[in-house]
């Protein structure tokens, strides 16, 4: 129940295509996140969502919290090199924070 | 104000012995959180403490894995009798007490060390 399916698990894409991933859950949340992790470092948040079909962007990365509070997705426009690292959502309730498995995102220029 | 700090960055271990990782929260947070990444996978919730208290271990081995937050100093994840799949990359990150009147703000996420790679020869 508490369980994130994160999607897709990797992709390798052309440098200028967007990209899509999502993450969906069997229960509702409070705050969806979404974090990038660069090769050999720790994630670092992106974009925050707190309210059932908030839509937010930060530069080239947009988000949305699903309106049933059980899903979220991220876009990435027009992607360039160091768009390359794993992409996590991630849900809060309460103290709890748990994670997706990641989407490992190539961008080949 | 700095981040997270974590350290070692790079511990190597032979089997048998023992490893202590050490997290240094961002100033003001007092909850303190740590992830285990195997190679090639994901964030791997342990464990998740408060000032000198446990709040949730649900995700940590029963056996050898150990954590504490002390009133002060860092918070320590010990692995006693290291084995090599023990051999990964442990994140720690904090945040401030999660409170309902700041729900939609950015005080509700947690901030990252940079990890430790534990290797295990």
């Amino acid at each position: 129940g508490q369980q994130l399916n994160q999607s897709p698990q990797s992709m390798f894409i052309q440098e200028g295509e967007d990209v899509s991933m999502n993450c969906t859950s069997s229960s509702i949340f409070n705050t969806w996140l979404w974090y990038k992790q660069d090769p050999g470092e720790g994630p670092v948040l992106l974009i925050a969502l707190y309210k059932a079909g908030e839509l937010t962007s930060n530069g080239r990365l947009t988000a949305q919290f699903g309106i049933t509070r059980k899903d979220s997705f991220l876009n990435i426009s027009a992607s360039i090199p160091s768009d390359v690292g794993i992409y996590f959502c991630a849900r809060r309730r309460g103290d709890d924070m748990r994670f997706g498995a990641g989407t490992r995102l190539t961008v080949k220029p | 104000n700095a981040g997270v700090m974590q350290n070692p960055r790079h511990l190597v271990r032979r089997r048998g012995q023992e490893a202590r990782l050490r997290c240094s929260p961002m100033k003001g947070h007092s909850h303190v959180y740590w992830y285990r990444q195997l190679p090639e996978e994901g964030l791997k919730f342990m464990v998740y403490l408060q000032k000198e208290n446990i709040i949730d271990e649900s995700g940590m081995p029963k056996e050898r894995f150990s954590a504490e937050f002390p009133k002060e100093g860092p918070s320590i994840l010990r692995i006693q009798q290291v084995v090599r799949g023990d051999s990964a990359a442990y994140f720690c990150a904090s945040s401030p007490p999660f409170r309902f009147q700041t729900i939609n703000s950015g005080a509700n996420v947690l901030t990252f060390g940079a990890g430790s790679r534990l290797t295990v020869l």
